[in-house]
């Protein structure tokens, strides 16, 4: 099975930065992806990382490292609207993905 | 672009009773998935379609069944539902012929097995 490892959960103040990070084991890899989930609605595409290096999208960065199964995503200059669940997805070796349980964000004023 | 359509929103479904849930997406996409989502558990999959005509299972499959009669459509049949499957179930599409073939959500069906 695939093993895919992220905190439950994190708090920031608005204005901030938030870490979130990622390990994973997995049989292959093919690519990590990172959705955002608000309660009660689908998750929706954040950013997507195949290559070392980091991705960076607006207040969105996402890192990742191969060598060491790790990624993370940098959310900054915090907003309330980011309070949400963040997912960890990797795409194994039979281009299946396999997501984290998702830690929760809370940003507080 | 309504993207992908899941019915019903919710229901909640007497034990032993048999049940469809619909996906319908309007992109073209060649591959579909269905997902169960459950509290500190995350995104679980239960039955994935790369092309219409084809089907595979998933990491949870047993008590469900699918189909993919046509590109578009990619239902999900309890033949007789019982508590554990209590669940938020998401249908899924990407298109995997380029690209990152990155997944795109439904809104999902919020599921109740009494």
């Amino acid at each position: 099975g695939q093993n895919i490892d992220q905190p439950t959960e994190m708090t920031a103040t608005e204005g901030a930065i938030v870490q979130i990070n990622c390990t994973y084991q997995t049989s292959g890899f093919n690519g990590l992806f990172w959705y955002q989930q608000h309660a009660g609605e689908a998750p929706t595409f954040l950013s997507y990382n195949v290559l070392d290096g980091l991705e960076e999208k607006g207040r969105f960065s996402s890192f990742l490292s191969r060598s060491k199964g790790y990624s993370y995503l940098l959310l900054k200059e915090l907003q309330m609207k980011d309070s949400a669940s963040y997912l960890c997805a990797v795409r194994d070796g039979d281009y299946k993905l396999s997501f984290g349980a998702g830690t929760t964000v809370t940003v507080r004023a | 672009t309504a993207g992908i359509t899941q019915a019903p929103t919710s229901q909640i479904l007497a034990a032993g009773r048999s049940m469809t849930l619909r996906c319908t997406q309007d992109m073209r996409h060649n591959a579909m998935y269905w997902y169960r989502q459950d509290l500190g558990l995350g995104l679980r999959l239960i039955h994935y379609s790369n092309t219409a005509g084809t089907t595979g299972k998933g990491e949870v499959p047993d008590g469900y069944s699918v189909s993919r009669a046509n590109t578009d459509d990619f239902p999900l049949t309890l033949a007789s539902a019982v508590p554990s499957q209590t669940s938020v179930y998401f249908c899924a599409s990407s298109d995997s012929k380029g690209g990152t073939d990155t997944q795109y959500f439904g809104p999902g069906t919020r599921l109740t097995v009494l």
